[in-house]
C-alpha cells in the first residue's frame, strides 16, 4: 500500500519562474492538503482540495494555486517565484469524508530552491 | 485547532526517558490531542492520539491529566534515531483528520538525543 508520493524530490528555479509540484495521495484518501515549511519552522497550511475543488485556504497569495484530478492526485503551482518561496513543500492526504480517527499522512516533500 | 504551547528544544542522553509537555488551556470538550514526529527532510509522521488518561503504543505513551489542559508525550529509552521535531496538535477528531479544516502546526519541540 503506497503512501503519499511527491515529485520531484528536489527542484532549483530562478526568481520569476513558475513551478509545478505533484502529489499522489495514499490509497483510499480523497482529500489533499499542501503545506510550506521554511527552515526551522513548522509546516504552514497553503490549501486543501476535495472533490477537485479548493475547500480551505491559508494565508498565501494568489501566486499559489492548485488542482486536484479525478484520481485524487494534486498539483501545486507557484507563479512568479520569489527567493522567499524557497522551502520544503509537503503534501498530506486524508480520508476527508471517511474515518475521523485517521491522522494526516504526509509525503516526504519537494525541496524547492529559488535562486 | 486549539492554541498549544510546547518547549522549543530539549536535549537528552541515549537510553533516558524523555517527556515533552504541551499546554492547551483552551481545549474543548470534543478535542483530541495528537502528536507528530518529523525527521529532517521528511514529512511529519503520526505518533499517537488520545482524549484522556493514558494511551500507549509501540512508539510512545501519552499522559493526559483529568483537566486536560496539558498533555505529556513520553518516549521510553530514547536512541539517536529519536532526534526529531515533535508537534502537539489539539482539535476535534475530524479537524485533526483534515476534514474540511486547516490543520496548522506550531514550531514544535526539537529533541536532540546525545550519545
Amino acid at each position: 500500500d503506497a503512501g503519499v508520493t511527491q515529485s520531484p524530490t528536489h527542484l532549483i528555479k530562478t526568481r520569476g519562474q513558475q513551478v509545478t509540484l505533484r502529489c499522489s495521495p495514499k490509497s483510499g484518501h480523497d482529500t489533499v492538503s499542501w503545506y510550506q515549511q521554511a527552515l526551522g519552522q513548522g509546516p504552514q497550511f497553503i490549501f486543501q482540495y476535495y472533490e477537485e475543488e479548493e475547500r480551505q485556504r491559508g494565508n498565501f497569495p494568489d501566486r499559489f494555486s492548485g488542482h486536484q484530478f479525478p484520481n485524487y492526485s494534486s498539483e501545486l503551482n507557484v507563479n512568479a517565484l520569489l527567493l522567499g518561496d524557497s522551502a520544503l513543500y509537503l503534501c498530506a492526504s486524508s480520508p476527508g469524508t471517511g474515518a475521523h480517527d485517521s491522522p494526516l499522512h504526509f509525503g516526504n516533500g519537494t525541496r524547492l530552491t529559488v535562486t | 485547532l486549539a492554541k498549544t504551547t510546547q518547549p522549543i528544544s530539549m536535549d537528552s542522553y541515549e537510553g533516558q526517558e524523555v517527556n515533552i509537555t504541551c499546554s492547551h488551556n483552551n481545549i474543548a470538550t470534543n478535542d483530541y490531542i495528537t502528536w507528530y514526529q518529523q525527521f529532517p527532510s521528511q514529512g511529519p509522521r503520526f505518533i499517537i492520539q488520545g482524549y484522556k488518561t493514558k494511551v500507549t503504543n509501540e512508539v510512545a505513551s501519552l499522559f493526559i491529566p483529568a483537566d486536560r489542559k496539558s498533555s505529556t508525550l513520553s518516549l521510553p529509552r530514547v536512541s539517536l534515531s529519536d532526534t526529531a521535531v515533535y508537534y502537539c496538535l489539539v482539535g476535534d477528531r475530524r479537524a485533526l483528520a483534515g476534514g474540511y479544516q486547516k490543520v496548522t502546526f506550531g514550531i514544535g519541540t526539537k529533541l536532540q538525543v546525545i550519545p
